[in-house]
């Protein structure tokens, strides 16, 4: 089955509200990547986060590691519609061989002008 | 750069034919993969490969073949065409091991089989 989660798959919001997508792992991860996928195009990489804990900034983007290394979250400040795309979290799983990077299910986020 | 480059970008097949999908890359990045996305699964693994001559199964690795005769070029090969197989596919590379630095996505093939 699926080894990592997303919720929500769905997030509709109106322009300059936040948002956030969780990212849930049943296995413990070495490392988290985030990604965004604009529709119609394909997945371009956001930032990785490897350490417990960690928080990382990218203007209005927040991405967090738990400490657990078993989950991490994307918060978004005040939405633009240039936000709209579909979240995708993806880490390496431990014990699942260091090559293989799993996919989450993905938040696709809509914003209402 | 050109960075990874699929073909084609839309596909209808019948069922029961073959098909092979073209992945090439010019960042000479070892670790090229092959994911099919579908609605509310995400991005699933279908092969690896970590460098020219070396491949591995992903996670859904049935109906589809790969090799990696060169580090540029990675295909994809569906032998017999099924009806679940109607999917968007895209190819990635990355440097070094692969899961562990960015990954750069093709633009997608998008295939329905009839």
């Amino acid at each position: 089955g699926q080894q990592v989660m997303q919720i929500p798959q769905y997030q509709h919001v109106q322009e300059g509200e936040d948002f956030t997508t969780y990212c849930n792992s049943s296995t413990t991860l070495s490392n988290i990547q985030w990604y965004k996928q604009r529709p119609g195009g394909h997945p371009v990489f956001l930032i990785q986060l490897v350490k417990s804990g960690e928080v990382k900034k990218q203007k209005r983007l927040t991405f967090q590691f738990g400490e657990a290394k078993k989950n991490s979250s994307l918060h978004i400040t005040a939405t633009q519609t240039t936000d709209v795309g579909t979240y995708f979290c993806a880490g390496t799983l431990r014990n699942f061989g260091n090559e293989k990077l799993t996919f989450g299910t993905g938040t696709r986020l809509t914003i209402i002008p | 750069n050109a960075g990874v480059t699929q073909t084609p970008k839309f596909q209808v097949l019948k069922t029961g034919q073959s098909m092979t999908l073209q992945c090439a890359q010019d960042m000479n990045h070892e670790y090229m993969s092959w994911y099919r996305q579908d609605p509310g699964m995400g991005l699933r693994l279908i092969h690896y490969s970590v460098g020219a001559g070396i491949t591995d199964q992903g996670e859904v690795p049935n109906g589809y073949n790969v090799s990696r005769s060169t580090t540029e070029d990675f295909p994809l090969r569906l032998l017999s065409a099924a009806p679940s197989q109607t999917s968007v596919y895209f190819c990635a590379s990355s440097y070094g091991t692969g899961s562990y630095t960015e990954a750069f996505f093709g633009q997608g093939t998008r295939l329905t089989v009839v």
